[in-house]
């Protein structure tokens, strides 16, 4: 069964990057998308991007500007780097992996979830 | 404002059928992109119910069970049980979002 572990600060100041980092074990990062998915306290669950395993990458259009998603397969690692924040963006990021059905993509193995919260 | 569109809440007795609704559109679950289901227990990440509009995952009881009819997606969950009061959340693709996965706004299912 694989595993997934998110790891970064959990307090960001307002403006700068955020940077999280997802660390797989118990399998090959290959041949997967990889997708972090971000909610708000109280709130539900937003899609914020994802990385296939040839780094090529998608985002969801409102955060498009800001995300960067990459890939360190000798580390078995994804990252998140989420540019000017503001407590707009504090909340809990998970990490997950995406499984492909016959017609779509599902999260079938979640990290745990790590809270960020941007404030000076 | 979600993408596909669940009631905010939903409750049953122990027992009771209960079911949780997800619109969408001609651009997501309409155009025949599959609807997944997910539960959220309080303080944890969420789990994958269903995956392709009916398949449970190994390990999923099958008081859960997933069906899709042109734009909707609808959860029925049977035998109502108190650990199934949770959040439930859909989740589909949207062809008018390059590359986007989208979530509903979530259900909270209370069990009285």
């Amino acid at each position: 069964q694989v595993q997934l572990q998110e790891s970064g600060p959990g307090l960001v100041k307002p403006s700068e990057t955020l940077s999280l980092t997802c660390t797989v074990s118990g399998g090959s990062i290959g041949s997967y998308y990889w997708s972090w998915i971000r909610q708000p306290p109280g709130k539900g669950l937003e899609w914020i991007g994802n990385i296939f395993f040839s780094g090529s990458t998608n985002s969801d259009p409102s955060l498009k500007s800001r995300v960067t998603i990459s890939l360190d397969t000798s580390k078995n690692q994804f990252s998140l780097k989420l540019s000017s924040v503001t407590a707009a963006d504090t909340a809990v990021y998970y990490c997950a992996r995406e499984g492909r059905s016959n017609s779509g993509w599902f999260f079938d193995n979640w990290g745990q979830g790590t809270l960020v919260t941007v404030s000076s | 404002q979600s993408v596909l569109t669940q009631p905010p809440s939903v409750s049953g007795a122990p027992g009771q059928r209960v079911t949780i609704s997800c619109t969408g559109s001609r651009l997501n679950i309409g155009a025949g992109y599959d609807v997944q289901w997910y539960q959220q227990l309080p303080g944890t990440a969420p789990k994958l119910l269903i995956y392709g509009n009916t398949n449970r995952p190994s390990g999923v009881p099958d008081r859960f069970s997933g069906s899709k009819s042109g734009t909707s997606a609808s959860l029925a969950i049977t035998g109502l049980q108190a650990d199934d009061e949770a959040d439930y959340y859909c989740q589909s693709y949207d062809s008018s979002l390059s590359g986007s996965r989208v979530f509903g706004g979530g259900t909270k299912l209370t069990v009285l």
